[in-house]
């Protein structure tokens, strides 16, 4: 069945630094890719969304974009804040619409 | 927009008592979800309604567990008995059509059972 794997965490820069997180998929057709963010104490938040080949999604200076030839859609952001510490979920919807298949999470760190 | 409200935030019980959590949708939206987050199993997809009426709830953990969406502005997760394996953070969120479209999640209730 479909599966979304990400990086493990947590993953721990410094202000400033440029991020990525990698997140990998397997899916039997064209599925809709995700990026959420969960806040400390939060619910999940979409940051973006990518729904075709090549697409890239942004947001608040991430952003991702959807290779389907290495089935991935990897999280960047060229200088991240201490703002930014949560964490990030990747996750693909495929078919039915209704089915979000998530990723297990990566947790930010971002010193000062 | 109020958002999606979960309510209570914080619920702790004993093992074997009856726990309600409560979900007020943003207006307007079609699809609930109820979702389930711990450390163990990540987020986990309990039951989805689409226009109040239950299309998916093969991800509920069993006959302790069940759902109800009397109308589109309320919906309810019941355990009855709770038991300390279901301590966990309970999450709604509701989306205008399916999880293809943003889903917004509320705040989540955090649920402990002694």
């Amino acid at each position: 069945g479909d599966s979304v794997t990400q990086m493990e965490g947590p993953v721990t820069l410094s202000e400033e630094a440029f991020l990525t997180i990698n997140c990998t998929y397997t899916a039997t057709g064209y599925p809709s890719l995700f990026w959420y963010v969960q806040y400390p104490g939060e619910g999940l938040q979409l940051l973006l969304k990518a729904t075709k080949a090549d697409d890239k999604g942004s947001n608040k200076g991430f952003e991702a974009t959807y290779r389907k030839e290495t089935t991935s859609f990897h999280l960047e952001k060229g200088s991240v804040q201490v703002s930014d510490s949560a964490v990030y979920f990747c996750a693909l919807t495929e078919g039915s619409n209704y089915q979000l298949i998530w990723g297990a999470g990566t947790k930010l760190i971002i010193k000062p | 927009d109020a958002g999606v409200i979960q309510s209570p935030r914080h619920e702790v019980t004993e093992m074997g008592q009856e726990v309600t959590l409560r979900c007020k949708p943003i207006s307007g939206h079609n699809s609930l979800f109820w979702y389930r987050q711990t450390m163990m199993r990540g987020l986990e997809l309990l039951i989805y309604f689409n226009n109040n009426v239950p299309i998916d709830d093969s991800g509920m953990p069993e006959d302790r567990f069940s759902a109800k969406m009397p109308n589109a502005s309320f919906s309810t997760l019941k355990i009855q008995p709770s038991e300390p394996r279901d301590s966990a953070v309970y999450f709604c969120a509701s989306s205008k059509q399916g999880a293809g479209e943003k889903l917004f999640f509320g705040s989540g209730t955090q649920l402990s059972v002694l």
